[in-house]
């Protein structure tokens, strides 16, 4: 059975704190890897993808170790506006080159004045 | 606008009462699922469909169905609920990479 495993915190920051989150998948063979976020009692929506060579948006970067299995999303200088949960989410390959994803249950971040 | 909806966005019931919940998506998109979202449990798919008349069983598929007739619609039907699948529910479609949800639809059965 596939596993994507994420500390459920809560992460409990001030505002203009950098802070980091894993998550760790057991399928080697995973090939997609993204991070969403999820404001409470609404739809998730995607962050960001996460690639080999890892990527950054701003304030957020994301990384990706093949060999321990596990991606990471680091945000700095924290915002209010931040405070979500965040979905880890990594895809298996399938069949006419899709894939199908698995969600982590999510790490809560939650910045403080 | 791409979107995702869903209705209805939400629904008390009773039990054993057939329902139906819809989605609709206006990106062609091939692949569409459905999942549940329950406390501590983060989002569970219930099932998934890579194309029209294509549909597989997710993680946690008993007491539901779906049926996939036309690419932009995926209903999920529950013939007879049951307290037990109370939640909330998010119709999702994915293109290349993204998967773009619906807005969820809370469901209660008493």
């Amino acid at each position: 059975r596939k596993e994507v495993e994420q500390d459920p915190g809560p992460f409990n920051v001030p505002e203009g704190a950098t802070v980091a989150f894993n998550c760790t998948y057991s399928n080697s063979a995973s090939q997609s890897f993204f991070w969403y976020r999820q404001d409470c009692r609404k739809e998730p929506k995607l962050l960001m993808s996460v690639y080999s060579s890892g990527n950054e948006d701003g304030r957020f970067t994301a990384q990706l170790n093949r060999a321990s299995q596990y991606i990471s999303l680091l945000i700095r200088d924290s915002k209010l506006s931040d405070s979500a949960t965040y979905l880890c989410v990594v895809g298996e390959s399938a069949s006419g080159g899709s894939y199908i994803p698995t969600f982590g249950r999510g790490t809560s971040l939650i910045v403080h004045p | 606008e791409a979107q995702v909806t869903q209705n209805p966005r939400y629904l008390i019931t009773v039990t054993g009462k057939k329902l139906t919940v819809t989605c609709s998506q206006n990106m062609n998109h091939e692949y569409m699922s459905w999942y549940r979202q329950d406390p501590g449990l983060g989002l569970r798919q219930i099932y998934y469909s890579m194309n029209v008349e294509v549909t597989d069983k997710g993680d946690v598929p008993e007491g539901y169905k779906v049926s996939r007739k036309e690419k932009r619609n995926f209903p999920l039907i529950l013939e007879s609920p049951s307290p037990n699948q109370t939640s909330l529910y998010f119709c999702a479609s994915r293109g290349a990479y993204e998967q773009y949800f619906g807005p969820g639809t809370r469901l209660t059965v008493t």
